[in-house]
């Protein structure tokens, strides 16, 4: 059974910091997704990383992934307060006869104080 | 540009009345999802259909059944509701590795 595990669960940061989200998962994945949440909202897409060493960066937000250690991270750069959401880290459990959905962490909840 | 389009976007039901969560999508996409979100728990697969005409259980499918009416079309049904089913509701549907999300459906049995 696939397990994703995100730490920190929660996160409360000063504006103009740096942290990163750390995203764990159990079995073989070469799929890696990051969403933010806002409260009420949907799942707006942020990131879908597809190999080994995979950087993708927009704006202050920076993911990487590294499936050998299967990790991936959400790196926030000098923060601003509409960074504020909750974000989530979701593992692909394709196998090859199609598309099984994916699994999700729990989310870290990030709030940005000025 | 619809995406993938849900209704109702609210609903209170009694516990034991039945309903069915529509989902549409208008991308083409052979793979439609429901996933559940509670409170600190993340999205969990309820079920999934991977092409027009097969459905397959995910992690939580208890208590709920589905129906891939066709390539646009993938319905949530709950036949007796539960308190434990007081949820928000979402319906995905994904080509190759992009997946898009509905707006949701927020539930309460009372």
């Amino acid at each position: 059974e696939l397990k994703v595990e995100q730490n920190p669960l929660f996160l409360s940061m000063q504006e103009g910091k740096n942290y990163t989200i750390y995203c764990n998962y159990s079995t073989t994945s070469d799929r890696l997704y990051w969403y933010r949440q806002d409260p009420g909202k949907s799942l707006e897409s942020l990131f879908v990383l597809l190999s080994n060493g995979a950087v993708k960066q927009e704006g202050r937000l920076m993911a990487s992934l590294d499936t050998k250690a299967r990790l991936s991270t959400l790196h926030i750069t000098a923060a601003v307060h509409d960074l504020s959401a909750t974000y989530f880290c979701a593992v692909d459990t394709y196998s090859g006869g199609g598309a099984d959905g994916l699994t999700f962490g729990k989310g870290t909840h990030l709030i940005i104080q000025p | 540009n619809a995406g993938v389009t849900q209704t109702p976007k609210f609903q209170v039901l009694k516990t034991g009345q039945s309903m069915t969560l529509q989902c549409a999508q208008d991308m083409n996409h052979n793979s439609m999802y429901w996933y559940r979100q509670d409170p600190g728990m993340g999205l969990r697969l309820i079920y999934y259909s991977a092409s027009e005409g097969t459905t397959d259980k995910g992690e939580v499918p208890n208590g709920y059944n589905v129906s891939r009416l066709n390539k646009r079309e993938f319905s949530l049904r709950l036949e007796s509701a539960a308190p434990s089913q007081t949820s928000v509701y979402f319906c995905a549907s994904s080509h190759r590795v992009f997946v898009f999300f509905g707006q949701g459906t927020r539930l309460t049995v009372v």
